[in-house]
């Protein structure tokens, strides 16, 4: 069975770092692509990136390029999505999500979600 | 970066009716068009890949159509536990957009 496992909620305050995680189980880890999906509260979902295992290309969505960055440690089959300086605005849910090509979808697993709030 | 829209924003239904929603690209995607489902509280479901396959599991009420620009979901005899978000999302281009969501709920 696929699993997309994610770390858990995090509080932090504007101006401080944050890197969450997905670990990913069940299935070749280095030949899918895997990324990140926002979902602010009350919105709709938006693709922040994706990252292939296998080769580490990446690819960010235009309204997150330099945003965020997305790595992967294929030797725990774990992907990461980081920021460096966190805003109010990047208060959302963060979900995990194995699309089946480089465009993005489509996206047969999700994990189950990173609440990430930030307040000062 | 194609624009992906959906209507009705909101669409009331009676349990057993049949729901239909619509899912509009700003330029041709050709087949490659997903829909998920989601409830409250939790993160989205797989329905359909290339417009028309149900995934793994999906009941045959769930349907899908259309090519290009157009396409439609259609839930032919609503359950209770239908009534949810659903996304379109188009991913012949990268970044792979999805519509804002037609929320169906019970009339």
């Amino acid at each position: 069975e696929v699993q997309l496992v994610q770390s858990g909620a995090e509080v932090k305050k504007p101006g401080e770092s944050l890197k969450i995680s997905c670990k990913g189980s069940g299935y070749s880890f280095t030949s899918y692509w895997i990324g990140w999906v926002r979902q602010m509260p009350g919105k709709g979902l938006e693709w922040m990136g994706i990252i292939y295992p296998g080769n580490s290309e990446t690819r960010y969505s235009p309204s997150f390029q330099g945003q965020v960055t997305i790595s992967v440690d294929k030797s725990i089959s774990t992907a990461y999505l980081q920021w460096s300086s966190l805003k109010a605005s990047d208060t959302a849910m963060y979900y995990c999500a194995r699309p089946w090509n480089r465009g993005g979808g489509p996206i047969d697993n999700w994990g189950q979600g990173t609440l990430v709030t930030v307040s000062s | 970066e194609i624009v992906m829209t959906q209507s009705p924003a909101t669409l009331s239904v009676s349990p057993g009716e049949r729901a239909t929603l619509s899912c509009r690209a700003s330029q041709s995607v050709s087949s490659n068009l997903a829909w998920y489902q989601q409830k409250p509280g939790q993160g989205p479901r797989f329905l359909i890949y290339g417009a028309s396959t149900r995934a793994t599991g999906i009941p045959a009420r769930f349907s899908g159509s259309g090519s290009g620009t157009e396409f439609t979901l259609t839930i032919s005899s609503l359950q209770s536990e239908d009534f949810a978000v659903y996304y379109c999302q188009q991913y012949n281009n990268w970044p792979g957009t999805f519509g804002q969501g037609t929320k169906v709920e019970i009339k």
